[in-house]
């Protein structure tokens, strides 16, 4: 059973268009929630750490947030540079899960 | 500060074949991370050292895979015999004491 799911798979946006990419987890004993962002080619880069229901994140135009259950990355008036697949991962006893990533392509 | 490095970037064997992958981590990050990423999959992690010990490597398949990171420092993933299978990106992470992995640019590893 899959611990961490993100959705959607992939997402095309228009310069300029917000929206939100979704992280759930199904774990207890959530100790964090991470956020990276991966481009073609590379390591996955850091981005946000979430510990607590409630807790937000900004970053420019991302921002993050959680719920006991699931996490959001909302990205506002998204350009070009932030197309990439945004991971999220869950800090579990000792055990990072990462999710399968949404695959992010903004047109101008 | 200098990032992970990791090498080589890629590598190109048949199946049976050995390989091994090298990690050099950032200066002062106790905790090593060695993560397997099949393309359009996020990373799995496949073994956790916390300096030169092994804290975690329940997911390592350890009739083929072995790492070890000698000094503390550097590490090294090795794979023998390899598989169509492992045909993958294999990760390096890094941590101090914060839970944020810096992850280095992985290598490449196509087995045919």
């Amino acid at each position: 059973e899959d611990q961490v799911t993100q959705s959607p798979e992939a997402l095309r946006l228009q310069e300029g268009e917000s929206s939100s990419l979704n992280c759930s987890y199904t774990v207890s004993g959530l100790r964090g929630l991470f956020w990276y962002r991966q481009d073609p080619g590379k390591g996955p880069e850091f981005l946000f750490t979430l510990y607590s229901a409630g807790e937000e994140k900004e970053k420019e135009r991302l921002k993050a947030t959680l719920t006991k259950k699931e996490s959001f990355l909302h990205i506002t008036a998204p350009k070009p540079e932030d197309s990439a697949t945004y991971l999220c991962a869950v800090h579990l006893a000792n055990k990072f899960y990462f999710g399968s990533g949404t695959k992010l392509n903004v047109k101008p | 500060e200098a990032g992970v490095a990791q090498s080589p970037r890629y590598k190109i064997i048949e199946k049976r074949q050995s390989v091994a992958f090298w990690c050099n981590p950032i200066s002062g990050h106790a905790t090593l991370y060695w993560y397997q990423q099949i393309l359009g999959q996020g990373p799995k992690l496949l073994i956790q050292f916390q300096n030169n010990g092994v804290v975690d490597d329940s997911q390592l398949p350890k009739d083929r895979f072995s790492a070890e990171r000698l000094k503390g420092v550097d590490s090294t993933l090795k794979i023998q015999p390899a598989k169509l299978e492992d045909s993958a990106v294999y990760l390096c992470a890094t941590e101090r004491v914060t839970e944020t992995q810096y992850f280095g640019p992985g290598t490449r590893l196509l087995v045919l």
